[in-house]
């Protein structure tokens, strides 16, 4: 069956070094792939997508990596700060393209430590 | 631009009772999807509509769940004699085309 795997357990980073966070997948061919942060009692927020055909993306801070041999996206935030703190969660299409079926993994709880 | 808009963003109801969430999506898009989360559970896709028409309930529920995106007006979650079960967090999402998803910050349901 499908599956996505993030980290359960928190990860807690010291301020100003770079975090970087692991989504595995099993038995997906997804399209793209993508990351969102939650902060506690609220929806989630888009980050960033990432194509197949790309191996990597930027957003500022962000930087997201896609490797669909290894069947991993790697999130990194660089020069990380207390605001960083939230729950990310990677998403990958169900169905071969488009918005409709995207599948969400548990999320890993980020913590930045002044 | 506002974003997407649920209510209420607390229920409480009675074993038995009916719960109706609304969602608003953001203003011109036509894609609307909503997502159940349990603590420490991802998020749980349940259907997916478009303006009149359901795409996808594959995670929804046969019976006592039903969702509505009619074309005037908010989509519509209603869960029916609801049990202890059905507390969770249930989002509302929307989008345009193939774009990401925009959510809402959700409501939360308690059953007593």
């Amino acid at each position: 069956s499908q599956k996505i795997e993030q980290n359960s357990e928190a990860l807690n980073i010291q301020e100003g070094k770079t975090a970087t966070l692991t989504c595995n997948y099993t038995n997906y061919s997804p399209a793209y792939l993508q990351w969102y942060r939650q902060d506690p009692g609220r929806g989630p927020v888009f980050l960033l997508l990432i194509r197949e055909n790309e191996k990597e993306k930027r957003k500022e801070r962000l930087k997201v990596t896609f490797d669909t041999t290894l069947k991993q996206s790697l999130f990194h935030i660089t020069a990380s700060q207390p605001a960083d703190s939230a729950t990310y969660l990677c998403a990958l299409d169900s169905s071969g393209g488009g918005a409709d079926g995207l599948t969400f993994g548990k999320g890993t709880h980020l913590i930045i430590q002044p | 631009n506002a974003g997407v808009m649920q209510n209420p963003r607390h229920l409480v109801r009675r074993r038995g009772q009916e719960a109706r969430l609304r969602c608003s999506p953001v203003k011109g898009h036509s894609h609307v999807y909503w997502y159940r989360q349990l603590p420490e559970e991802g998020l749980k896709f349940m259907v997916y509509l478009q303006k009149e028409n359901i795409i996808d309930e594959s995670g929804m529920p046969k019976e006592r769940f039903s969702a509505e995106f009619p074309k005037e007006g908010p989509s519509i979650l209603r869960i029916q004699q609801v049990v202890r079960g059905d507390s969770a967090a249930y989002f509302c999402a929307s989008s345009q085309d193939n774009s990401p998803l925009h959510f809402g910050n959700g409501t939360r349901l308690t059953v007593t």
